[in-house]
């Protein structure tokens, strides 16, 4: 199994609400991302779990909070986001290091009204 | 942060032609990857080239990396319709940072 979920796939939000995007993966995978993605832009990094642990953030605002409450799950929670926050937010994993090759979930479409 | 700029950032072909994609990067890398976009969904890995590579080939794709000049080129052979979609390359550092992408139309 090389499949990663995401759920949502659409998510529309207001700028007081409070949600949380999903992932999975079920091969192994000691490394998960989570990337934004804007139209006709290339994907930016904003979070690495290495074993659980977070490993890398990429001066994400607050606003942002990621989980990762096993080897296989990493949740991304949202709140108070503004209407630049929408984007397609993709998850990835890989076999344990951002040198490995990543396979990407097929993203959450994001709209903050 | 982007890695670094590709080359073009449109392209247009007719079935059946070559197209050639290349792409810079700025920091040293481990390895250099090239992912494949089809619009608003998620990223699919074509290819790994390590940095003491030169050429690697799979199937109708040929990736060449250049450390000295920091660039890398990908070509797809015999285009196909379904070949249409966003490519990036992806320098992989201390993390995978993605170039800016072209965006391939094979027009049947």
């Amino acid at each position: 199994d090389t499949e990663v979920t995401q759920t949502p796939k659409h998510l529309v939000m207001g700028m007081t609400n409070k949600k949380s995007l999903k992932c999975e993966q079920h091969m192994g995978h000691r490394a998960m991302y989570w990337y934004k993605q804007k139209a006709k832009k290339p994907p930016e990094l904003m979070f690495v779990y290495s074993y659980e642990k977070l490993s890398i953030n990429e001066s994400v605002p607050s606003r942002f909070s990621p989980e990762c409450p096993n080897s296989s799950l990493l949740n991304l929670h949202l709140h108070a986001l503004q209407p630049e926050d929408s984007a397609l937010y993709l998850c990835a994993s890989s076999q344990d290091t951002p040198l490995n090759t990543q396979y990407f979930g097929p993203g959450t479409r994001l709209t903050v009204l | 942060s982007q890695q670094g700029e590709e080359d073009p950032q449109a392209l247009s072909i007719q079935e059946g032609e070559n197209a050639t994609m290349n792409c810079s990067y700025k920091t040293s890398i481990n390895n250099l990857q090239w992912y494949r976009q089809n619009s608003g969904r998620g990223l699919v890995h074509l290819i790994l080239i390590r940095s003491n590579e030169r050429e690697k080939h799979s199937g109708r794709l040929r990736v060449t990396l250049d450390t000295s000049k920091k660039s890398s080129s990908l070509l797809i052979t015999a285009s196909r319709a379904a070949d249409t979609a966003s490519y990036f390359c992806a320098g992989a550092g201390n993390m995978l940072t993605f170039g800016g992408g072209t965006r391939l139309m094979v027009k049947p």
